[in-house]
């Protein structure tokens, strides 16, 4: 365990659902990352959130909708997403302005159907 | 933005030979190169890391070297072992952003 949890592991979505990634960090951090990992990119970054605020959107539809209540909590609402959406989706936090290791969750596997 | 390439994307070694991945990277601002091992169906994890004031790190079979005038880093895996097949990341953080090379899936053939 890294410190960083991510729920659900796994989720099947319909076009039309809506559904929400949670992560949670229990390390002190104060920046928090969503990334999606597929076959095509396998590591991209979608969001950073530093000290609760967002500090990148590397052009992510607006279908992903992040949000993050507080420093230990990050979380991605999804809606109308689409197939090429299916990717597993990583979460990750480091101590912002400092040069140490980003930790990352166990990530959760997304399809979309 | 940050700009991170890695080459190659696959490579393949011989059990006890050693194998070399590249980065390079287009912020000069960066100054944090971490390395990331992941291994199938796994979180990607650090294996090693450079600072910016540091030319070179080793970590027993694992070294890395960094070369910020080029803007390019390396990472080196001596003496392989089949525990070493994964995908390895490279990365550069400048402006407190961490931005990830493509990968390298390495194997190692026993």
């Amino acid at each position: 365990e890294t410190g960083v949890t991510q729920t659900p592991r796994h989720l099947v979505m319909g076009m039309t659902n809506k559904k929400s990634l949670k992560c949670e960090q229990h390390l002190g951090h104060n920046a928090m990352y969503w990334y999606k990992q597929s076959a095509k990119k396998p590591l991209e970054l979608m969001f950073v959130y530093n000290f609760k605020e967002q500090t990148e959107n590397n052009s992510v539809p607006s279908r992903f909708s992040p949000e993050c209540p507080n420093s230990s909590h990050l979380f991605l609402h999804l809606h109308t997403l689409q197939p090429e959406d299916s990717a597993l989706y990583l979460c990750a936090s480091s101590q912002a302005s400092l040069n140490t290791e980003a930790f990352f969750g166990q990530g959760t596997r997304l399809t979309v159907v | 933005g940050e700009n991170v390439e890695q080459h190659p994307s696959t490579l393949s070694v011989q059990e006890g030979d050693s194998a070399v991945i590249k980065c390079t990277y287009s912020d000069s601002a960066s100054n944090y190169f971490p390395w990331y091992k992941q291994e199938l169906g796994k979180r990607p994890q650090l294996i090693i890391d450079i600072r910016s004031n540091v030319g070179e790190k080793k970590d027993q079979r694992i070294a890395v070297t960094l070369n910020k005038t080029a803007k390019h880093f390396s990472l080196h895996i001596t003496e392989t072992q089949p525990e070493d097949s994964a995908v390895y990341f490279c990365a550069a953080k400048g402006n407190e952003k961490l931005t990830f090379g493509t990968g390298t899936r390495l194997t190692i053939i026993p």
